[in-house]
Formats: C-alpha cells, structure tokens, sequence
C-alpha cells in the first residue's frame, strides 16, 4: 500500500536552514507529482510547494518562494524540502503529500513532520 | 489568485445529512478539479473526495461531492452522520499557476 513518511523536523533558530525528507512506498516514485504541505498550530492547511513525476517543473507558494526548495531521488524514493532562511512564520507540522494519477489532487498524505523556529 | 471560502463551522445530528460549502472567489470553479480533506484532532488530513467527486478507496459512500456552476462553489455532502464524522473538513484546488490553493476549513460537530 502506499506509504509516505516524513522525517526531519526539528527546533531550529531563525535564520538557519533545515531539509525534511518523505521517504515512499508501495507506488513508483517516478509517476506522480509529490506536494509539501503545512499547518501552523492551531491553523489550516497552507499548500507549499510541487514537483512533477519527471522533477522537470517545480511550484511554490508565495510565501516560501526563493527559501524552500522541493526536490526528489529517484533511486532512494525519497522526495525533500529543503528550507532556508527560516522564520517563526515557518512553524508547522509540514506533510507530504502524493497526487491522483490525474495530477494536482492531493490523494495520499504522510504522517507529518513539526518544524519549531525560536530562538 | 482565487480564494476558498468555507463556513467556518456546522453542526447537524448523528444520522442527519450536511452540506459543506466551498465558494471561489474568481474564475470558475468547473476550471480545476476540487478535493476534500478530513482531519481529525492531533491527525494528519486524509481524502474523503478527489477531482470533483471521486471517492478514494475506503471511503463510505455516505460522503460525497458535487459541483455547482451556478453558485460557482463546491460541495461536500455527508449522509447518516456518525460521531466518528466530527472533524475538519477542508477544501482545496489548483490555480492555472499550479498552485495550490485551501479553503480555510470547516470544524463539523456532530451532537
């Protein structure tokens, strides 16, 4: 069955950087677009990045464009988020998510991963 | 850009049907698909409806979706409410960008 994992999450200070992995299974990796998304306490879901099957295009929200990168290893089955710059805006549980073979629909969602920025 | 906009809660009672809204802003809601996602206290969201009205696999037929032009929204429908329905229940589609877009959620209360 289809499985996403997260990991990677941690305390960091504003202004560091921190790259979260999900890694999958049950699916081939190189079908289907992958999304992160995140929810700050207490909040709703924010979409934050996507990456197509092939890894050639790659979406961001507007609030994390030119900090966060998305990418994917094809050969470790593992889809990341790396994330720079970080502010306290940037806490959240962060999950990823896989899309429906039609693509842009979220259909499977990992477990998340909490990201805290204090100092 | 677009909006989703969502009432930000309902109640009804166990066995009842209820309807949740989610309005776009601009642009026609027939344009991009809409999804809808549960999620319970502490829990990641889960797909209880994908491209419109699809069901994902597990999923009881007492959920469903639907879309209406007219009032340029969608509409997520729950039949024979359990208790186990009480969750938020957010919307969600894509932009012509390809970005993502939420509503802001609905908190349903099944009393």
């Amino acid at each position: 069955q289809v499985q996403l994992v997260e990991s990677g999450g941690d305390v960091v200070q504003p202004g560091r950087s921190l790259r979260l992995s999900c890694e999958i299974s049950g699916f081939s990796f190189s079908s289907y677009d992958m999304n992160w998304v995140r929810q700050a306490p207490g909040k709703g879901l924010e979409w934050v990045a996507l990456i197509w099957s092939d890894g050639s295009k790659k979406y961001y929200a507007d609030s994390v464009k030119g900090r966060f990168t998305i990418s994917k290893d094809t050969s470790k089955n593992t889809l990341f988020l790396q994330m720079n710059s970080l502010g306290p805006d940037d806490t959240a549980v962060y999950y990823c998510a896989r899309d429906c073979s039609g693509g842009r629909c979220p259909l499977y969602w990992g477990q998340g991963t909490r990201v805290t920025v204090s100092s | 850009n677009f909006m989703l906009t969502q009432p930000h809660s309902v109640s009804e009672s166990p066995g009842k049907t209820v309807t949740i809204s989610c309005t776009r802003s601009s642009g026609s809601i027939v344009r991009n698909y809409v999804q809808w996602y549960q999620q319970r206290p502490g829990s990641a969201p889960t797909t209880v409806i994908y491209e419109d009205d699809q069901r994902p696999s597990g999923v009881p037929d007492r959920f469903s979706g639907s879309i209406d032009s007219s009032s340029n929204s969608a509409s997520l429908t729950i039949s024979g409410l359990k208790t186990e329905d009480e969750a938020d229940y957010y919307c969600q589609s894509y932009d012509s960008s390809n970005h993502g877009v939420f509503g802001g959620g609905t908190r349903l209360t099944v009393l």
